[in-house]
């Protein structure tokens, strides 16, 4: 099984900071990797699909990138609705989720 | 657009079977690159995808649980269901379905999801 390792686990930020949440699989997983944005008492939203492809609809301050084992999610600059719960996903190799970075007002 | 929304029964006893259905819209399982996924999430805890079907029929199970789970569609009527056996308290979560598809060879997972359905297994 490829494990998905999220970090930070919490990330505490400002509105207008840029963030960055990491993701390292246990192995190569060829760039099959999409994030997720999850607020509380909602269903996940696609933000990211394979890597560094944005969404339909998801605001350009949001990208992706990495290879390999290393992945990582961008805000450039962090508005209010941003605030929640991001997880990596890889599809190289049957479906693992990461365990997810909080993201907190600071 | 595409809609999706799960039913299930909401709590369930131990070692009973779940039967949960995603009813859904704006595209057909019989449309070549659709497909529908389960993935589950317990209270405060992160995602764990279970199973998905295809237009074509195939079936794909996470391995961890596969010997439990059954999922099928009903593609007259826009449905699919997920069947847990054997159920225990570890499976109490938000069972979600989400829409998945293939194109131009690129498979763009969980694009579209359901609300989410709560299910308790308690005795």
């Amino acid at each position: 099984d490829i494990q998905m390792t999220q970090s930070p686990s919490l990330l505490s930020a400002s509105v207008g900071d840029r963030v960055t949440i990491n993701c390292k699989a246990s192995q190569n997983i060829n760039k099959y990797l999409n994030w997720y944005q999850q607020k509380l008492g909602e269903a996940p939203k696609l933000l990211i699909y394979n890597t560094n492809n944005l969404q339909t609809g998801i605001p350009s301050r949001f990208s992706g990138s990495g290879s390999g084992t290393d992945y990582t999610l961008t805000i450039s600059s962090l508005q209010p609705e941003d605030f929640g719960t991001y997880f990596c996903f890889q599809h190289n190799s049957w479906y693992t989720f990461g365990a997810g970075t909080k993201l907190e007002l600071k | 657009q595409v809609t999706l929304k799960e039913s299930g029964p909401g709590i369930l006893q131990p070692s009973h079977t779940l039967s949960l259905t995603c009813s859904f819209s704006g595209f057909s399982l019989s449309t070549y690159g659709m497909g529908v996924s389960w993935i589950r999430q317990p209270s405060g805890k992160g995602l764990e995808w279970l199973a998905s079907i295809w237009w074509n029929g195939n079936t794909y199970n996470n391995p961890s649980l596969k010997s439990r789970l059954t999922v099928s569609k009903d593609t007259s009527n826009n449905q699919a269901f997920l069947k847990v056996t054997s159920v225990d308290t570890a499976d109490t979560a938000t069972y979600y379905c989400a829409h998945t598809r293939h194109t131009m060879g690129i498979t763009t997972h969980f694009d579209y999801w359901g609300q989410g359905v709560m299910v308790t297994v308690s005795s």
